[in-house]
């Protein structure tokens, strides 16, 4: 059981808009730890996607954007393309826990 | 450009050891905190011990405490995880990466991957 909750599956058409969600609690997200999301690709390692909640990394297109909000985060994919078909996962840090936390992943398929 | 390389994994019997590494290039590896991630099969990321970039400070996930150890050459650009009374729930990939971080060290990210190397604890 992951510390911070995703969906396990996500899908959408292409072009169209989707969202993953990641719920966390007071003691991570709630604390006003920041949020960070990951792409990884099938057979490669992970990818930095959105740093600090809403941050983009030099290369990342400006169809991927994260907010945060309360004890919660939201990782929001426009224009769906086949090439974003990834496992995605969000990222934060827990104090009771004293260690970085992620979410459980969640799988986007592309229709 | 950044790059992180892991070696050292394969298949070990439970209880035994085996010490990973990541070579690290394309940055001064002596400015950045480091950690390793790894990736059961078909499962998701687990963070597992962060060094900071002088090698002063060390955390570990409760899971590996008191078996795993992380630690850091700056003059040769390494990152080690000694990993010792292995366990079959340690099996994953083990990836090694830089932290990034942009105000308190509790808030840093995970900029650069390596590709990973695979531990396999079986009899």
């Amino acid at each position: 059981q992951s510390v911070l909750t995703q969906p396990p599956s996500v899908s959408g058409a292409p072009g169209q808009r989707v969202t993953i969600s990641c719920t966390g609690s007071s003691s991570n997200i709630g604390a006003g730890y920041d949020v960070h999301w990951y792409q990884q690709l099938p057979g490669t390692a992970p990818k930095l996607l959105i740093y600090a909640n809403s941050n983009r990394p030099s290369g990342v297109p400006d169809r991927f954007s994260g907010s945060k909000s309360g004890t919660s985060a939201s990782l929001a994919i426009t224009g769906l393309q086949a090439e974003d078909e990834a496992d995605y996962y969000c990222q934060s840090y827990d104090s009771s826990l004293s260690g970085w936390v992620f979410g459980g992943g969640t799988k986007l398929t592309v229709l | 450009q950044v790059q992180l390389v892991e070696s050292g994994g394969g298949v070990v019997q439970p209880g035994r050891s085996l010490r990973l590494s990541c070579a690290a290039s394309g940055f001064t590896f002596s400015n950045y905190g480091m950690h390793w991630v790894r990736q059961a099969p078909g499962k998701g990321l687990e963070w597992v011990a962060v060094i900071w970039s002088d090698g002063s400070q060390k955390y570990y996930v409760d899971s590996v405490k008191g078996r795993f150890s992380i630690s850091r050459d700056n003059s040769k650009n390494m990152l080690y995880l000694q990993m010792n009374i292995l366990r079959a729930e340690d099996t994953a990939i083990y990836y090694c990466a830089r932290s990034v971080t942009h105000s308190r060290w509790d808030q840093s990210h995970f900029d650069h991957w390596g590709q990973g190397t695979l531990v396999t604890v079986s009899s």
